[in-house]
């Protein structure tokens, strides 16, 4: 039973363009929502959160949209660089523990 | 400035060989958990500490034990390893939890024969 999920495995962009990454998570009593970038051989990187009580965070190129109604939230890289080929995991947090909740992540290609 | 540091990074072992990783922070965080990895699938949560002394079980504890004894360490045990137990294992430390971001080790690659 997946809380959070990214249903889409593999993204692929042209360099310059707009990046949308979603992720969908079922449980409403979630607090945080944070992604975070994967490069191969490293460990995660923390990118961006927002607050379950905002709609948006923006930080640089990113920016975190949070829909709440739909339990919906996106990433927005604009513009998107090579640089940014990565995977991106979608996590939340709350619960009892507060523990994060992570979800299977999607790959971006950004292409020159 | 390490930041977390995990050991070793790569290991092979033979199924029933028990194994200890070894994840260290200097970060002075209270927070510390353990996490595997397996492909297509994205981290998972065994093992966390809420500070020295302190463990709890995530959610896929089964296989493995952990030691808090220090502050800036977080062991993590494999007693008899299982090819079920092959993934990458992540350790990650955090000062406060509710938002705050976890600070992730480079990984420990670990298969069993």
């Amino acid at each position: 039973d997946q809380q959070v999920k990214q249903n889409s495995p593999s993204l692929s962009v042209q360099e310059g363009r707009i990046s949308i990454l979603n992720c969908d998570y079922t449980n409403s009593m979630f607090d945080y929502f944070l992604w975070y970038k994967k490069y191969p051989a490293e460990g995660p990187t923390f990118l961006i959160s927002i607050s379950s009580i905002k709609d948006k965070n923006e930080d640089g190129r990113f920016t975190v949209f949070l829909n709440k109604s739909a339990k919906h939230l996106s990433l927005h890289i604009v513009p998107s660089q090579p640089g940014d080929s990565a995977v991106y995991f979608c996590a939340a947090i709350g619960g009892s523990q507060g523990n994060l909740i992570f979800g299977k992540g999607t790959k971006l290609s950004v292409k020159p | 400035n390490a930041g977390v540091t995990q050991t070793p990074k790569f290991r092979v072992l033979k199924t029933g060989q028990s194994m200890t990783l070894l994840c260290a922070q200097d970060m002075n965080h209270e927070y510390m958990y353990w996490y595997r990895q397996d492909p297509g699938m994205g981290l998972r949560l065994i093992h966390y500490s809420v500070g020295e002394g302190t463990t709890a079980k995530g959610e896929v504890p089964d296989g493995y034990n952990v030691s808090r004894l220090k502050k800036q360490n977080f062991l993590l045990g494999l007693e008899s390893a299982a090819p079920s137990q092959t993934s990458v294992y992540f350790c990650a430390s955090t000062l406060l939890r509710g938002g705050q971001p976890q600070h992730f080790g480079d990984g420990t690659r670990l298969s069993i024969l």
